[in-house]
């Protein structure tokens, strides 16, 4: 049962162009949706993370849309660099004010290459 | 600062024989997590802890096994290794709060089962 779906496996864009990546859920109780970056041979690292009570994150060139009625998120890389070329991951977790710690439920992943 | 460290980073392995990776961390977060990561499936949450001496299963625990008998480490074993184990794995940390969420990641341990 996979409860985070992401599209696309793989995308490749222009230097300067917008990849966008898709996720959406099932869960209605999660609550808190990040993106990981992943480097081969890395482990994957925080991106950028946004929570249901707002529509929209910025940080630099990344941005996270929100759409809780249709539980979908996606991420938008402004003026893409060849830097950016990573495996992206989403996830999301449920019980972000809560005392637990669940763990995060991940997307299968997107491979993004940025052409020069 | 090294955050999050695992070892060993490579290991070839024969069918039913066992082993013991190790994470430790140096930020004194509460809770340790792993994750196996596989082609086209993403990571998949193994067994995590939210404290010294407790553990919680994950979405596949089968065939692991893990202990937190010091803050720092979170050991996960594999008693009987099977091919079906053969996986990149990663070992993550977070605090306490809301910062829970915010989770470090290993560079992780490449394991082939033979």
């Amino acid at each position: 049962q996979q409860q985070v779906k992401q599209s696309p496996q793989s995308l490749i864009v222009q230097k300067g162009g917008i990849p966008i990546i898709n996720c959406a859920y099932e869960n209605t109780a999660f609550d808190y949706f990040p993106w990981y970056q992943q480097f081969p041979g890395k482990g994957p690292a925080l991106l950028i993370a946004i929570r249901p009570d707002v529509s929209e994150k910025k940080e630099g060139r990344f941005t996270i849309s929100f759409n809780k009625s249709a539980k979908q998120f996606s991420l938008h890389i402004m003026d893409s660099q060849p830097g950016d070329s990573a495996t992206y991951f989403c996830a999301a977790s449920a019980g972000y004010s809560g005392g637990g710690a669940d763990g995060l439920t991940f997307g299968k992943g997107t491979h993004l290459i940025i052409q020069p | 600062n090294a955050g999050v460290t695992q070892t060993p980073k490579f290991r070839v392995l024969k069918t039913g024989q066992s082993m013991t990776l190790l994470c430790a961390q140096d930020m004194n977060h509460e809770y340790m997590y792993w994750y196996r990561q596989d082609p086209g499936m993403g990571l998949r949450l193994i067994h995590y802890s939210v404290g010294e001496g407790t553990t919680a299963k994950g979405e596949v625990p089968d065939g692991y096994n893990v202990s937190r008998l010091k803050k720092q480490n979170f050991l996960l074993g594999l008693e009987s290794a099977a091919p079906s184990q053969t996986s990149v794995y990663f070992c993550a940390s977070s605090p306490m709060g809301l910062a829970k969420n915010i989770q470090y990641f290993g560079a992780g341990t490449r394991l082939s089962v033979l």
